[in-house]
């Protein structure tokens, strides 16, 4: 059964780069019928899509994050990572990482598979 | 301010059937399909109906979706204390070239 964990640090000072690696466990990363996605969730609010990952090194970002925004993948360690620069408080949210199918045949073009997600607060 | 309008919140007693509502436009709503999400209190979201109206693995058939136009709408029947979450909607946007989400309806099972 395929299984997300997220990790990197909770604390992020403000201006500085927050990195986190999300690991894939029970199946491979490198299947070209899933995106791999980055999606956020600020205290008490909705949820945002920053962007994903796909056919191994292709990349989708929100347009309002993406200039700010890094999504790279590592086949060898079944991961992929985030990276978002010059971080302020409006970044402080709890992070997932999530699986979401290509939409052709059986894949299901919805996010069918969550990490538990991880706390990074903004702040010095 | 969300992209997909639904309501803050919703309530019911066990065994009552409860619809949640999901209002966008035409580049979203109105041109893709619409997938619903459950998120118990504490844990990550949970993919509940795909595709406007198909279940999820594992999902009760308690749990239906539709759609029409640019609104889709989630009902749960026979409501349990369990079903007590909150629950989002979900479309990509061909606009906005992003996946769009709504504000969230907190669900109580009174």
């Amino acid at each position: 059964q395929l299984q997300l964990q997220e990790s990197g640090p909770g604390l992020v000072k403000p201006s500085e780069t927050l990195s986190l690696t999300c690991t894939v466990s029970g199946g491979s990363i490198s299947s070209s019928n899933y995106n791999w996605d980055w999606i956020r969730q600020p205290p008490g609010k909705s949820l945002e899509w920053i962007g994903n990952i796909y056919d191994i090194g292709r990349t989708h970002y929100d347009p309002s994050l993406k200039s700010r925004v890094t999504i790279s993948v590592d086949t060898s360690k079944n991961q992929f990572s985030l990276k978002l620069r010059s971080v302020t408080a409006a970044d402080t949210a709890v992070y997932y990482c999530a699986r979401h199918g290509s939409g052709s045949g059986s894949f299901v073009r919805a996010f069918d598979i969550w990490g538990q997600g991880t706390m990074v607060t903004v702040s010095s | 301010q969300s992209v997909l309008t639904q309501p803050p919140s919703a309530s019911g007693t066990p065994g009552q059937r409860v619809t949640i509502s999901c209002s966008g436009s035409s580049s979203n709503i109105g041109s893709d399909a619409v997938n619903w999400y459950q998120q118990l209190p504490g844990t990550a979201p949970k993919l509940l109906i795909y595709s406007n109206n198909q279940r999820s693995s594992g999902v009760p058939d308690r749990f239906s979706g539709s759609k029409s136009g640019t609104s889709a709408s989630l009902a749960i029947s026979g409501l349990q204390s369990e079903d007590e979450a909150d629950y989002y909607c979900a479309a990509w946007d061909n606009s906005l070239n992003t996946w769009v989400f709504g504000g969230g309806t907190k669900l109580t099972v009174l």
